[in-house]
């Protein structure tokens, strides 16, 4: 049972457009967590969400965390090349030392 | 600053072949973590350490098994390499519980069981 589901899977798209990514569960998370991985290199984290409603800007990227702390979202606006990868998000809880990954939304931006 | 290191960055084994992946981190994190990625999926959790002296077991650890050397040093043990192992596996490493702390992944050992 996957408990945290992204989509899409896969997402191919001009430079220039807007995209979202989501993430979606039926549990709730104290924190989540996105990730952006490039081939052959691990995650690196974009950003941190723990507050229900929370929006967080990052230059052209910008999280949601749903108000039930269940789902969250990643928009990007004008996307370039250099924003091609595979997005992850990571749900964790309280007191649970670990997360949970979701499968990832490979991005790709094409020039 | 290296951030969390891993070696060998690729292996190649035959079925039933024992190995270590090692990995080192110079953060002083306290917690430190094993995953395992394959295409289409997302990072599983194999063991992890909340901190030096504990371990415990993620969503996958059969076939596996780990050992918290001290603060910097988390090594993955695979005792019977199967086919089935054959994957891209991920330390990471995180200054306190990941509910209130990021983690610092290294680049990965990419191990293939024959």
């Amino acid at each position: 049972t996957q408990l945290l589901e992204q989509s899409p899977q896969f997402l191919s798209i001009q430079e220039g457009e807007n995209l979202t990514v989501y993430c979606n569960s039926s549990s709730v998370f104290s924190s989540l967590q996105w990730y952006r991985q490039e081939p052959g290199e691990g995650p690196v984290l974009l950003v941190t969400v723990v507050t229900g409603g929370e929006v967080k800007k990052l230059k052209r990227l910008t999280f949601q965390f749903g108000d039930a702390r269940k789902d969250s979202s990643l928009h990007i606006t004008a996307a370039q090349p250099g924003d091609t990868g595979l997005y992850l998000c990571a749900g964790a809880r309280t007191n649970a030392g670990k997360s949970t990954f979701g499968d990832g939304t490979t991005l790709t931006v094409k020039p | 600053n290296a951030g969390v290191t891993q070696t060998p960055k690729f292996q190649v084994l035959k079925t039933g072949q024992s190995m270590t992946l090692q990995c080192a981190q110079d953060m002083n994190h306290n917690s430190m973590y094993w995953y395992r990625q394959d295409p289409g999926m997302g990072l599983r959790l194999i063991y992890y350490s909340a901190s030096e002296g504990t371990t415990d077991k993620g969503e996958v650890p059969n076939g596996y098994n780990v050992s918290r050397l001290n603060k910097r040093e988390f090594s993955l043990r695979l005792e019977s390499a199967a086919p089935s192992q054959t994957s891209v596996y991920f330390c990471a490493s995180s200054e306190r519980p990941v509910h209130n702390s990021p983690l610092h992944f290294g680049n990965g050992t990419r191990l293939t069981v024959t």
